[in-house]
Order: structure tokens, then C-alpha cells, then sequence
């Protein structure tokens, strides 16, 4: 298993740019993904990545860097719509299993 | 159009009474899972599956069972639930093992109650 950390909660204005941070520690790294979910829906896939860097996917970013046990979510040109729970969750194929672990969840509030 | 389905959407049943969560999904998928989400505890994964007649255990197994004799279909099985398993439940899948960084496709949600 993993144990992945990132902050509760995080509020930004509409426009604005926001950061989301995560940590993690895992005995067989194997990528992290970035989910965004509204309230009572399911989580919809955001990002993966698995080499170190920035990928960009329009409004939004991801960063990894493995040394570090460490990325981000980086939301541009903020909008109301943005306002969500944005998960982190890493892969670990240590030890022959292949679990996907989530962290708790950012909720981003967007406000006017 | 891609699709994971779970049944019931929503339940209210007694402590002890045997209940049936279906999840079909109909993109050829191998891997699929079975999380539970529950408010401060985030998403938890209960068990997963790489194919046909191969399932393990996630974080939070415990009271549930699973089987996978179709590819589409894993339903997850609660012999004899209990309050604690009051929750919202997700089903997901995608190609590959999971965690190789396909797509991972999550149902709806099924809520349920047990009083």
C-alpha cells in the first residue's frame, strides 16, 4: 500500500491560479493520477504521469517528481465549475499486488 | 457509449440481510475495482480485479466478498452487512492492470444504508 497526503481543503478566486499538492510513499511506484469529483458524482479522470516533468492538458498541469515522493495539480483561469474534490492517487505494484490508492481529497472552493 | 453500471443505486436494507451490488461495464475492460468512500476517509479501495477468476484484496476487505466469472460483470457481495458499512460504493475499471495509466471509468455510485 501507499500512504498519500494531501491538504483538506484550499479556496481561490475565479480566474486565479491554483496549486494542489500531494505526497506520497510507496514501496513499487508505478504512476499518480489526478481525479476531480463534485459532490455525490463519481470521480472523472483528470491526469497520469509516471515520468518526472509537467503535462499540460489545457487549463490543467501535473507535476511529478518521484525523488521527491511529490506532485501537483495545477488549475489555470480558475471558473466556478472548478469548484470540486480533486484526489491524488498513486499505483504501487510492490510485492505483486496491484492496488490503486487514493489520497482523502482537496476541496477546492472557487469563490466570485 | 462506454459505460460501468451499478445496481442498486440506491438501498436501505436491515443489519444481517444478505445484499448483492452488480457492477457491469461494457468495455472489455480486465481490470475493475470496488472502492467505498465514506466523508473524511477519502476513497478506499475493498477489492480489485486483474481478470477472470483473479481477485485480491484491497485496503478495507473485510465483510465483503467479490467474484468475477464474467469479464464484465463484478459484483460485490455483503453476506451479513452492518451499520459500519453504511457508505457510498463505487465500481471502476479500465485496460490493463489498473495503475498502468489507462483510463480508470467509475460508476455512478450505489448509496448504502444498513440500519
Amino acid at each position: 500500500g501507499q500512504n498519500i497526503d494531501q491538504p483538506t481543503e484550499m479556496t481561490a478566486t475565479e480566474g486565479a491560479i491554483v496549486q494542489i499538492n500531494c505526497t506520497y510513499q510507496t514501496s513499487g511506484f508505478n504512476g499518480l493520477f489526478w481525479y476531480q469529483q463534485h459532490a455525490g458524482e463519481a470521480p472523472t479522470f483528470l491526469s497520469y504521469n509516471v515520468l518526472d516533468g509537467l503535462e499540460e492538458k489545457g487549463r490543467f498541469s501535473s507535476f511529478l517528481s518521484r525523488s521527491k515522493g511529490y506532485s501537483y495539480l495545477l488549475l489555470k483561469e480558475l471558473q466556478m465549475k472548478d469548484s470540486a474534490s480533486y484526489l491524488c492517487a498513486g499505483g504501487d505494484s510492490g510485492a505483486g499486488s496491484y492496488q490503486l490508492t487514493f489520497g482523502k481529497g482537496t476541496k477546492l472552493s472557487v469563490i466570485p | 457509449e462506454a459505460q460501468v453500471t451499478q445496481n442498486p443505486r440506491y438501498l436501505i436494507t436491515v443489519t444481517g440481510k444478505k445484499l448483492t451490488v452488480t457492477c457491469s461495464q461494457n468495455m472489455n475492460h480486465e481490470y475493475m475495482s470496488w472502492y467505498r468512500q465514506d466523508p473524511g476517509l477519502g476513497l478506499r479501495q475493498i477489492y480489485y480485479s486483474m481478470n477472470v477468476e483473479v481477485t485480491d484484496k484491497g485496503d478495507v476487505p473485510e465483510g465483503y466478498k467479490v467474484s468475477r466469472k464474467e469479464k464484465r460483470n463484478f459484483p460485490l457481495i455483503l453476506e451479513s452487512p452492518s451499520p459500519n458499512q453504511t457508505s457510498l460504493y463505487f465500481c471502476a475499471s479500465s485496460f490493463g492492470s489498473g495503475i498502468s495509466g489507462n483510463t480508470i471509468y467509475f460508476g455512478e455510485g450505489s448509496w448504502l444504508t444498513v440500519v
